[in-house]
């Protein structure tokens, strides 16, 4: 079976500092990966998703960016954080059925910047 | 461009009571309709999908979701609420863009479950 691991759980950086988060899936072989972030009372917003290695598309402009060094290996990166990167980070992998893709994700990394 | 809308951020239930979280779509084509559940500081959890056959799904726990073409709705709901369905739900539809499958996402709905 398929699982999805994504560390650190929780991360408390100050502003200015470098982040990384990792993530990686077991169980399947080049699967289409995603970054998202939740905000505080908001919906989760898709930040880069991946469809295989080296490939990256970015969502959004912003403070972050994304690389994929491995098949099933996904990294969330920035060289200086801003207060306005804290939220919860969720990593997911997807399996495409047919005309639509069913997505799986990990547990999270809670990101505080202060 | 698709969207989906969730109506109340919040709803309170009691134990044993009936839910409905309600979900409306906007979609230029038949769409796949997705329903996950995020219990605190975890990850999302499938609950149900709607892939365009049988228009009322069943999920897991006991919850279930009707596709209503003419409403663009897909409502979440279950008989009786238990104490364990305090979390939060998202509402989600597919759609392609470049070749390729994302997700767009409700802004969620807390559900809260009093004795």
């Amino acid at each position: 079976s398929q699982t999805i691991h994504q560390w650190p759980a929780t991360l408390v950086q100050p502003v200015g500092s470098p982040l990384s988060l990792e993530c990686t899936v077991e169980g399947t072989s080049n699967p289409n990966l995603y970054w998202y972030r939740q905000a505080a009372g908001r919906g989760l917003q898709l930040l880069f998703y991946s469809v295989g290695i080296g490939q990256i598309s970015s969502e959004v402009p912003q403070n972050l960016s994304a690389s994929r060094p491995q098949d099933r290996q996904f990294i969330l990166s920035s060289k200086k954080l801003l207060l306005s990167d804290s939220g919860f980070y969720l990593c997911a992998w997807s399996v495409v059925r047919g005309k639509y893709n069913e997505q799986f994700f990990g547990p999270g990394t809670r990101l505080t910047v202060l | 461009a698709q969207s989906v809308t969730q109506l109340g951020s919040h709803v309170s239930v009691s134990e044993g009571a009936l839910v409905l979280l309600r979900c409306n779509y906007s979609s230029s084509v038949p769409p796949y309709l997705f329903w996950y559940v995020q219990y605190p500081n975890q990850g999302l959890q499938l609950l149900l999908k709607y892939t365009s056959a049988a228009t009322l799904v069943k999920g897991i726990n006991g919850f279930e979701a009707e596709f209503k073409k003419s409403e663009t709705s897909f409502h979440l709901t279950k008989p009786s609420a238990h104490m364990s369905d305090a979390a939060e739900y998202f509402c989600a539809v597919s759609y392609a863009e470049g070749g390729f499958q994302k997700l767009v996402f409700g802004t969620g709905t807390r559900l809260l479950v009093s004795p």
